[in-house]
């Protein structure tokens, strides 16, 4: 099993509609996580973080976290065109060092 | 934006050609990371700093250096550069603050090894 794992999509929703981004993770991640999104030819940006159980929203942005079956989500409501973007999943590796262990990135297409 | 630049933002090089990138933040953070991203494989590390002249290796270390002998600069060595590094490689900085870990990217640096 990969340590963050996330579906490559592309994932293709209606503008409006609420896009839903999923990643799990293995023992070997620990209890923090963050979406970040990506731009095509861009850098990463973080946009979430999330460190205990359950939902946390900022504006349009839902994380939920469910550590019991080590799946994090990313909801988008009302998404917009300038949502489209590869999102990627990260969370922290074990020790002291600050390691985040990424996931490969998911596509959205938000359509007009 | 946080303040992390990378130079150069384009470099095209021969085989076998040492090649230096440079990431240079203002925010005095403690930790800063080179990853490069590849496509299928999303970002890798490939090392990191823990402090001025404190560095270790990331999970895809081979063929490459690092150094960082002030706060706000780590250096990404290739000593030999190779077809198989031609990548996209992300500087990105962090501070340990409340348990969590947010990491900030540089622009990022295109290089490509002929």
């Amino acid at each position: 099993q990969k340590e963050v794992e996330q579906n490559s999509g592309p994932l293709s929703v209606p503008e409006g509609a609420i896009a839903s981004l999923n990643c799990t993770y293995s023992d070997r991640v620990s209890q923090s996580f963050f979406w970040y999104r990506q731009y095509s030819g861009k850098s990463p940006e973080l946009i979430m973080s999330i460190y205990s159980n359950g939902d946390k929203e900022d504006g349009r942005f839902t994380a939920q976290l469910n550590k019991a079956s080590q799946y994090v989500s990313l909801l988008i409501r009302d998404s917009q065109p300038s949502d489209s973007a590869t999102y990627l999943c990260a969370g922290r590796g074990g020790g002291a060092t600050n390691k985040l262990i990424f996931g490969t990135g998911t596509l959205l297409a938000v359509q007009p | 934006d946080a303040g992390i630049t990378q130079s150069p933002r384009h470099k095209v090089t021969e085989t076998g050609t040492p090649v230096t990138l440079r990431c240079h933040q203002t925010e005095n953070h403690r930790y800063m990371y080179w990853y490069r991203q590849d496509p299928g494989h999303g970002l890798r590390l490939i090392h990191y700093s823990y402090g001025v002249k404190d560095t270790d290796k990331g999970e895809v270390s081979d063929g490459y250096s690092v150094s960082r002998s002030k706060t706000e600069d780590f250096l990404l060595t290739l000593e030999s550069a190779t077809s198989s590094q031609t990548s996209v490689y992300f500087c990105a900085i962090s501070y340990l603050a409340g348990g969590g870990n947010e990491q900030f990217f540089g622009p990022g640096t295109r290089l490509t090894v002929l």
